[in-house]
């Protein structure tokens, strides 16, 4: 399967906490794009990423909120001090020829 | 004012109906235009890119007026299976880059 992946599919994490949600774009892609999904709201776009490099991060929140995309291995979205608004479906996806390409996605939930 | 606006619907509509969605969005620098599906609790697929002459593709049509900044995407002969959300989907350039998502319109079809 040469799809995004995305792990934990679902992550619970108490407030105070950090989650760390992890992606592998497409085979032979080298960049990936994180999107966030508040409970019945659209998705929003966090931060593009190529490997050792942010690209884009105007969607990021000020605080408490990191990416980065190492050489090797995935990309790794870190939220450190989670709270209840926190909890929302983060996806990242590959793009190509204009279409991107969303992997199944996160589902953090704060308690 | 929301950059990519769409009634959030839902639309309940039997089996065999036409229906038809509208997004606007107000950044006249907008060169891609995309309608993507998503299921419940599943991740964006991409259903068709909107080019300025119209686009079908089997029982669905898009159509993009860049005057009035308005997309639109119709759906003949409803299946059940068509039961989604749609989101309405720009990116301000033509190459690959981020995408901004309406909220979505949900769709019902029913028996």
């Amino acid at each position: 399967n040469a799809g995004v992946m995305q792990n934990p599919r679902h992550l619970v994490r108490r407030r105070g906490q950090e989650a760390r949600l992890r992606c592998s774009p497409m085979k032979g892609h080298s960049h990936v794009y994180w999107y966030r999904q508040l409970p019945e709201e659209g998705l929003k776009f966090m931060v593009y990423l190529q490997k050792e490099n942010i690209i884009d991060e105007s969607g990021m929140p000020k605080e408490r909120f990191s990416a980065e995309f190492p050489k090797e291995g995935p990309s790794i979205l870190r939220i450190q001090q989670v709270v209840r608004g926190d909890s929302a479906a983060y996806f990242c996806a590959s793009q190509y020829l204009n279409e991107a390409f969303f992997g199944q996605g996160t589902r953090l939930t704060v308690v | 004012r929301k950059e990519v606006e769409q009634d959030p619907g839902p639309f309940n509509v039997p089996e065999g109906a036409t229906v038809a969605f509208n997004c606007t969005y107000s950044n006249s620098a907008s060169q891609s235009f995309f309608w993507y599906r998503q299921d419940c609790r599943k991740e964006p697929k991409l259903l068709m890119s909107v080019y300025s002459s119209g686009n079908e593709d089997g029982r669905f049509t898009a159509q993009l007026n860049r005057a009035s900044q308005y997309i639109s995407l119709l759906i003949r002969d409803s299946k059940l299976s068509d039961s989604a959300t749609y989101l309405c989907v720009v990116t301000p350039t033509g190459t690959a880059s981020k995408l901004t998502f309406g909220t979505g319109t949900r769709l019902q079809v029913t028996l």
